[in-house]
C-alpha cells in the first residue's frame, strides 16, 4: 500500500464549477498536511497546509482533514482556466519529510 | 523577498560523472530540503538539514550527499551517475525545522544524465 494515494486523473471540470480532489494517507500517525499546485514544467507551489480535522478556508480553497478516516481533500470552488495543473498531497511523517502523492491532474474547461 | 534559488536550472552530464547542485533558501529560512521529482511522480524526499545538520535522509544510495553551510545554502552532489538519476532536483527552504512548517520549493534543476 502506497503512503499516500491520490486519483491520477485528469479530473474534468467546467469553468466555474467546484473541483473536488482527494487523498489518502496510511501514517495514522502523520500530524500536518499540504496540497501543492504544480504547473507543467515548474516547481511546486504551496496551496494549503491543514493540521486539525475539519475544514479550512483560504479564498476559493478549502482543504477538509479527517484523521480517523486518513483522508484530506482539497475543494476549488469557482474553478478557473488557470487552475489547471497537477495538484500534489503531501504528508508530513516527522523532521519534515513529506511523502507526496502521485498528483491530480485537473483539467478546468472554459 | 527573493524564494528559494537553486542553480543551474538545467544541466546534462554523462553516466559516471558528478553532479554539484546549489540551493540557496528564502532568507531567514534556517531549514533546508531536497527531493527528487521524476517524470510523472510526485517528489521524493533525500535530505533534510537544519542548523548544518543531517536531521533525514530518505531511501537514496550513498552515492547522494549534501550539506548545509553558515549562510544555510545548499549543496547536493551525486556521485557516479545513472541514466536513472535523471530528474527534476527540488530544493525546499522552511524557517524552522518543525513538522509543520511549510516547505516552499525553488524552481528546480532539471538534470539529465545520458
Amino acid at each position: 500500500q502506497k503512503e499516500v494515494e491520490q486519483n491520477s486523473g485528469p479530473l474534468s471540470v467546467p469553468e466555474g464549477a467546484i473541483a473536488s480532489l482527494n487523498c489518502t494517507y496510511s501514517d495514522r500517525g502523520s500530524q500536518s498536511f499540504f496540497w501543492y499546485r504544480q504547473y507543467s514544467g515548474k516547481s511546486p507551489e504551496l496551496i494549503m497546509s491543514i493540521y486539525s480535522n475539519g475544514d479550512k478556508e483560504d479564498g476559493r480553497f478549502t482543504a477538509q482533514l479527517n484523521k480517523a478516516s486518513q483522508y484530506v481533500s482539497l475543494l476549488i470552488r469557482d474553478s478557473q482556466p488557470s487552475d489547471s495543473a497537477t495538484y500534489l498531497c503531501a504528508v508530513n511523517t516527522g523532521f519534515q519529510k513529506l511523502v507526496f502523492g502521485t498528483g491530480t491532474r485537473l483539467l478546468v474547461s472554459p | 523577498d527573493a524564494g528559494v534559488t537553486q542553480s543551474p536550472t538545467h544541466l546534462i552530464k554523462t553516466r559516471g560523472q558528478h553532479v554539484t547542485l546549489r540551493c540557496s533558501p528564502i532568507s531567514g529560512h534556517k531549514s533546508v530540503s531536497w527531493y527528487q521529482q521524476v517524470l510523472g511522480q510526485g517528489p521524493q524526499f533525500i535530505f533534510q538539514y537544519y542548523e548544518k545538520e543531517e536531521r533525514g535522509r530518505g531511501n537514496f544510495p550513498d552515492r547522494f550527499s549534501a550539506r548545509q553551510f553558515p549562510n544555510y545554502s545548499s549543496e547536493l552532489n551525486v556521485n557516479a551517475l545513472l541514466l536513472g538519476d535523471s530528474a527534476l532536483y527540488l530544493c525546499a527552504s522552511s524557517q524552522w525545522g518543525q513538522n509543520n512548517s511549510p516547505l516552499h520549493f525553488g524552481n528546480g534543476t532539471r538534470l539529465t544524465v545520458t
